[in-house]
This record gives structure tokens, C-alpha cells and sequence, in this order.
């Protein structure tokens, strides 16, 4: 297993446009989570799923963003109707299995830019 | 307050030197403790985890002050390797999840 992997590594879209993430994590980690990372800032956390449920949504997760997990592998993350400010660094993690200590492993990220 | 506050820096040492981060939290629930790594322009990676009894990893020391809320990172006989980006990571679990916050981070460059 090559760890977490994120794809596409960068999107350039205009505003109002929708775009889709997808995050591959680490085979054997139930656990998924989403973070947001602007420059200067450390990553601020969307959502987490444990296995297919999504258990936590941040107040940063407006209604134009939604993710899922089906099937308890994959996770997509969506953004509707693109806005400048949703620029950012969109980070997957993975953590969990035999053994965890809670660590997470992190994508190289999907950075997002709105024109 | 913000759930963990960190001094974003810049620290700027020579090489050799002595450096050390503090982390506080606010939530006194909270129940792991980590530091992570960010390079520029890479994703965050695990430093060390923090005991309550304190933990030392080669040049890297770190504490733990529950009853302050209150975390540290110690780091001895600095390289030019350790510039980047420190996370101070705080996690807490309750009803069957499992949540980690990030402060913002604490940016340290070492100098030749």
C-alpha cells in the first residue's frame, strides 16, 4: 500500500462551477477525515467518517459541500457552486486498524483554486 | 479562545541552538496529544505523540501539562532539517467518534 492518496493534486475552476475530490485512504483505516488548509493556517477539519458513516461535520461544511464514503473505502468530497473563498488545500487523512495509535496519514492534498 | 492556540513565529536560530513550542487547548476533555511535521508545501506528518509522563525521541522532548492545558515541544542541537512548520494536535473521542484539532502552527527556520 503506497498510503493515502488524493486526486486530482490541483483544480483550477471558475466560480459557480462544481468540483469533486477523491481520497483513497490506506486500505486496512476505517477512519476518513477531511481537512482545509489555507496559507498560514493549520488544517481545520470538515468531516469524518468511520467506516461508511459520516459521524462529525464541521460548521465550515456549508450546504454546498457534501461527502461520502460509500461502500467504507473511497470518500468524494463535492463542492457546489464554487466560491473564491473555497480556495484552499483540501486534505484526506486515514487512521485506524489493528494497531492504531491514532496517528493520521495524510494525502498529499487537492489544492483548489477559484477563479 | 480558540481550541488550540499556538505562537505562529517566526523563530529564526542558528544551527546548534535550543528551541522551544508551546501548545494550550481549551477543551479539558481532550485525551491524545500530538506534535506533526508540515514542510512547505507538503502534507502534515507525525513528530511524536505526548504522554502525560513526558517523552523524549532523540534531539525531541515533549510535555504534557494537563492541568494547565498545556503542551511543549523541545528541540536540542537544531539542524537545517528541522525547518518547517510545527503542529500542536489535540484529539478527543466521544460518541464513537474520534477527532483531531490542529493549531495553526508554528513556523521555525534554522539558520546556517
Amino acid at each position: 500500500d503506497t498510503g493515502v492518496s488524493q486526486d486530482p493534486r490541483h483544480k483550477i475552476t471558475k466560480r459557480g462551477q462544481n468540483v469533486t475530490f477523491r481520497c483513497d485512504p490506506i486500505s486496512e483505516h476505517n477512519r476518513l477525515y477531511w481537512y482545509r488548509q489555507t496559507l498560514g493556517q493549520g488544517p481545520e477539519f470538515l468531516t469524518y467518517f468511520q467506516n461508511e458513516a459520516q459521524l462529525e461535520k464541521s460548521r465550515l461544511l456549508s450546504d454546498r459541500f457534501s461527502a461520502e464514503r460509500p461502500k467504507g473505502s473511497f470518500s468524494t468530497l463535492e463542492i457546489q457552486r464554487t466560491e473564491q473563498g473555497d480556495s484552499a488545500m483540501y486534505l484526506c487523512a486515514s487512521s485506524g486498524g489493528r494497531g492504531s495509535t491514532g496517528e493520521l496519514f495524510f494525502g498529499e492534498g487537492s489544492r483548489l483554486t477559484v477563479l | 479562545r480558540k481550541e488550540v492556540e499556538q505562537d505562529p513565529g517566526p523563530f529564526n536560530v542558528p544551527e546548534g541552538a535550543t528551541v522551544a513550542f508551546n501548545c494550550t487547548y481549551s477543551n479539558s476533555a481532550s485525551q491524545s496529544f500530538f506534535w506533526y511535521r508540515q514542510d512547505c508545501r507538503k502534507e502534515p506528518k507525525l513528530l511524536m505523540s505526548v504522554y502525560s509522563s513526558g517523552n523524549e525521541d532523540g534531539r525531541f522532548t515533549a510535555q504534557l501539562n494537563r492541568a494547565s492545558q498545556y503542551i511543549s515541544l523541545l528541540i536540542r542541537d537544531s539542524k537545517l532539517s528541522d525547518s518547517a512548520t510545527y503542529l500542536c494536535v489535540v484529539a478527543h473521542s466521544g460518541a464513537g467518534s474520534y477527532q483531531l484539532t490542529f493549531g495553526k502552527g508554528t513556523k521555525l527556520s534554522v539558520i546556517p
